[in-house]
């Protein structure tokens, strides 16, 4: 199956800017998503991005995708407290039920 | 909006206990899901179900199975749980099987078998 990777930690300053780093195995991987869980909850969908696209901006998020190194960035601007979270990569195939998950990074923001 | 609730937020039971985990989900979603979150090892697959009474297992079965008699619920039961089963359980849904399809999820059960 297919195997997602990401860094298990991240500290960031308040408003600086955060990016959380994933890899994954299979290229055939036709959608790519950013998770968020927030202490005691459940996952909430952040952002997608398309395997024929480079980077997708939403507001605050950038997603990059550099499909030849099967390599998915999230990048938060101005990061918040509120933002402490830990953020899951996961990747699907157009023909799969399933979503694949990394391990979670989780982002620690500190005054 | 979405609401998948599952049944208990906190569950402790002791080993060799037989345990029902219950998730139900209102938008009439076909897809259901079951996944354990350990630290380390993120979400893992347990079992999943893509219409009433049809079950496919994930990543790591052993110990489980799983119930859908009705559209709206998905249950996991433990038949004699372990302590090696103590984990945060996460159900979710998702509409169809091909293209962007969400998974929402639930608050999750954290689950101490003693």
């Amino acid at each position: 199956g297919e195997d997602v990777e990401q860094s298990p930690f991240l500290s960031v300053r308040e408003g600086d800017s955060s990016v959380i780093n994933c890899t994954y195995t299979d290229s055939s991987s036709t959608y790519l998503y950013w998770y968020k869980q927030e202490p005691g909850a459940g996952l909430q969908l952040l952002t997608y991005i398309f395997s024929n696209m480079d980077m997708k901006q939403d507001q605050r998020l950038t997603v990059l995708l550099n499909k030849k190194d099967k390599h998915l960035s999230l990048r938060i601007a101005d990061t918040q407290t509120g933002d402490s979270a830990i953020y899951f990569c996961a990747a699907k195939d157009d023909n799969d039920y399933k979503l694949s998950f990394g391990a979670g990074t989780t982002v620690t923001v500190r005054a | 909006d979405v609401k998948v609730t599952q049944s208990s937020r906190y569950l402790v039971k002791r080993t060799g206990e037989k345990v029902f985990l219950e998730c139900v989900q209102d938008m009439d979603h076909e897809n259901m899901f079951w996944y354990r979150q350990d630290p380390g090892l993120g979400l893992r697959l347990i079992y999943f179900s893509y219409d009433v009474k049809m079950k496919e297992k994930g990543d790591i079965p052993e110990g489980y199975s799983v119930s859908r008699e009705k559209k709206e619920r998905f249950s996991l039961i433990l038949e004699s749980a372990s302590t090696n089963q103590t984990s945060m359980y996460l159900c979710a849904s998702s509409y169809g099987q091909g293209g962007l399809y969400e998974q929402f999820f639930g608050p999750g059960t954290r689950l101490t078998v003693l």
